[in-house]
């Protein structure tokens, strides 16, 4: 059975860096597949924002307002992937979520979530 | 950053049915296959539609969906009150290159 676990600090200082970690247990981040393992996030009281996502070769895709700022990348000895967030604001302030999704896009698996809050 | 629009809320009694829509425009919608997820308070969104209208293993025919044009819908028959939830739409956008979502509708059964 898929799982995905995501965790990380639950609070960032503005201007920081916000680094979360998502671990897969029950598949391969690296093996060929028609999937891509994406960040995913929800600002409180609002809607699901896609903030990008890597494939099993390394490629990234990222949400255009947020490139400049973001980098996914993959640890393929420890079967995990990884979102860096840089120069956050309180405007980054969401719950977070790692998930696995379909070339299609729809998303099957997700990890429980991580509240990030970014205060000083 | 929600591209698609969706009613805030809507509400109806136990056993009925409600239809929550997704609009969008040609380069998203249109052109691109929409999936509808459950968000419970408090826990990650689950996958309840993809590829417009299929259903994934154990998820019950009560939840449908269906697309037209530059707009999605899922309907909920047979409403229950475990169905209280937020429902999310989501779908490819080519003008963006970027998978996005709807704004999100509560669900609430009176």
């Amino acid at each position: 059975q898929l799982q995905l676990r995501d965790s990380g600090p639950g609070l960032v200082k503005p201007s920081e860096t916000l680094s979360l970690t998502c671990a897969v247990s029950g598949a391969s981040i690296n093996s060929p597949s028609d999937f891509y393992w994406a960040w995913i996030r929800q600002p409180p009281g609002k809607g699901l924002e896609w903030i990008g996502s890597i494939y099993y070769n390394g490629n990234t895709y990222y949400y255009p307002s947020l490139k400049g700022r973001v980098t996914i990348s993959a640890d393929t000895a420890r079967n995990q992937f990884s979102l860096n967030l840089n120069s956050v604001t309180a405007a980054d302030t969401a719950v977070y979520f790692c998930a696995r999704h379909a070339t299609n896009g729809w998303c099957d698996y997700w990890g429980q979530g991580v509240l990030v809050t970014v205060s000083s | 950053q929600s591209v698609l629009t969706q009613p805030p809320s809507v509400s109806a009694a136990p056993g009925q049915k409600v239809t929550i829509s997704c609009s969008g425009a040609s380069s998203n919608i249109g052109n691109y296959y929409v999936s509808w997820y459950q968000q419970l308070p408090g826990t990650a969104p689950k996958l309840l539609i993809y590829d417009n209208d299929k259903r994934p293993s154990g998820i019950l025919d009560r939840f449908s969906g269906s697309k037209s044009g530059t707009s999605a819908t899922l309907d909920i028959a047979g409403l229950q009150t475990g169905d209280e939830a937020d429902y999310h739409c989501g779908t490819w956008d080519s003008s963006l290159s970027a998978h996005v979502f709807g704004t999100g509708t509560k669900v609430t059964v009176l």
